[in-house]
C-alpha cells in the first residue's frame, strides 16, 4: 500500500533560517503530493501541492519538488520566521481516489 | 461562509459510553471524511462519504459509524468508547474526489 515518511521533529531554527523537511513515499503508479500544516489549536491547511514528477509546488515561501527518481517531495524555505512554527505534514493521494495518506508530521519551532 | 464546523472542540467520555461528534460545512461539497490524528502517526482515514445516502470505510473504521442523509451533515458516532479511541478527530470535505480538502478545527477526546 501508499506510505509516506518524513523526517521526526521537533526541528528548532533561528529566524531567517534554511529549512528542509524531508518526506519520501511509496506508491504504485502516479500520485499527487500534498503538504499540509497545521497551526497551533487549528486543522490542516494546504500549503502546496504538485501532481506529477518534476512539478514544483510553491506557496507562501514554501517549495517543494515532486522528484519521481527519488521517490521525494522535501519541503525547504530560504527564510523562516517565527509565524511559520507549526506541524507540517507530507501527503500523498494515489491513483484511485481522494484518500489521503498521511506522513506522521514534523514539528517546526522558529525562536526569533 | 463558515466552512468546514465540529462540534464539541473537547470531550471526556468513560469507557463504554456513546457520543456523536458533529461534522457540517456550507460549501456543498459532496466529499466529506473523517480523520484521527495521533501522535507520529499523522492522519489516518476512518470513514468517508461521496454523497448523501454513500459511506464506506477507511484505514481504521473499527468502532466508529457514520451516516449522510444530508450533503452538509457527516456524523462520527462513537458506540462504546474506548482507550484506544482518545484522539484528535478531524472531519474534512472537498468538492469531490480529486480536490483540495477542507479541514475542520477538530475535536479532541479523551477517552478514560
Amino acid at each position: 500500500g501508499n506510505s509516506v515518511t518524513q523526517m521526526e521533529g521537533p526541528v528548532t531554527l533561528s529566524e531567517e533560517a534554511f529549512l528542509t523537511i524531508n518526506c519520501t513515499y511509496t506508491a504504485t503508479g502516479y500520485p499527487s503530493l500534498f503538504w499540509y500544516v497545521q497551526y497551533p489549536g487549528e486543522g490542516l491547511q494546504l500549503l502546496l501541492k504538485a501532481t506529477k514528477a518534476d512539478d514544483k509546488g510553491s506557496n507562501k515561501g514554501f517549495e517543494a519538488t515532486y522528484r519521481k527518481e527519488t521517490t521525494s517531495f522535501h519541503l525547504e524555505k530560504g527564510s523562516v520566521q517565527v509565524s511559520d512554527s507549526a506541524v507540517y505534514f507530507c501527503a500523498l493521494r494515489g491513483n484511485a481516489g481522494n484518500m489521503l495518506t498521511f506522513g506522521g508530521g514534523t514539528r517546526l519551532m522558529v525562536k526569533p | 461562509n463558515a466552512g468546514v464546523t465540529q462540534t464539541p472542540k473537547f470531550q471526556v467520555l468513560k469507557t463504554g459510553q456513546s457520543m456523536t461528534l458533529q461534522c457540517a460545512q456550507d460549501m456543498n461539497h459532496e466529499y466529506m471524511s473523517w480523520y484521527r490524528q495521533d501522535p507520529g502517526m499523522g492522519l489516518r482515514l476512518i470513514h468517508y462519504s461521496v454523497g448523501a445516502g454513500i459511506t464506506d470505510q477507511g484505514e481504521v473504521p473499527n468502532g466508529y459509524n457514520v451516516s449522510r442523509s444530508t450533503t452538509e451533515d457527516f456524523p462520527l458516532r462513537l458506540l462504546s468508547a474506548a482507550p484506544s479511541q482518545t484522539s484528535v478527530y478531524f472531519c474534512a470535505s472537498s468538492l469531490d474526489r480529486s480536490y483540495e480538502q477542507y479541514f475542520g478545527p477538530g475535536t479532541r477526546l479523551t477517552v478514560t
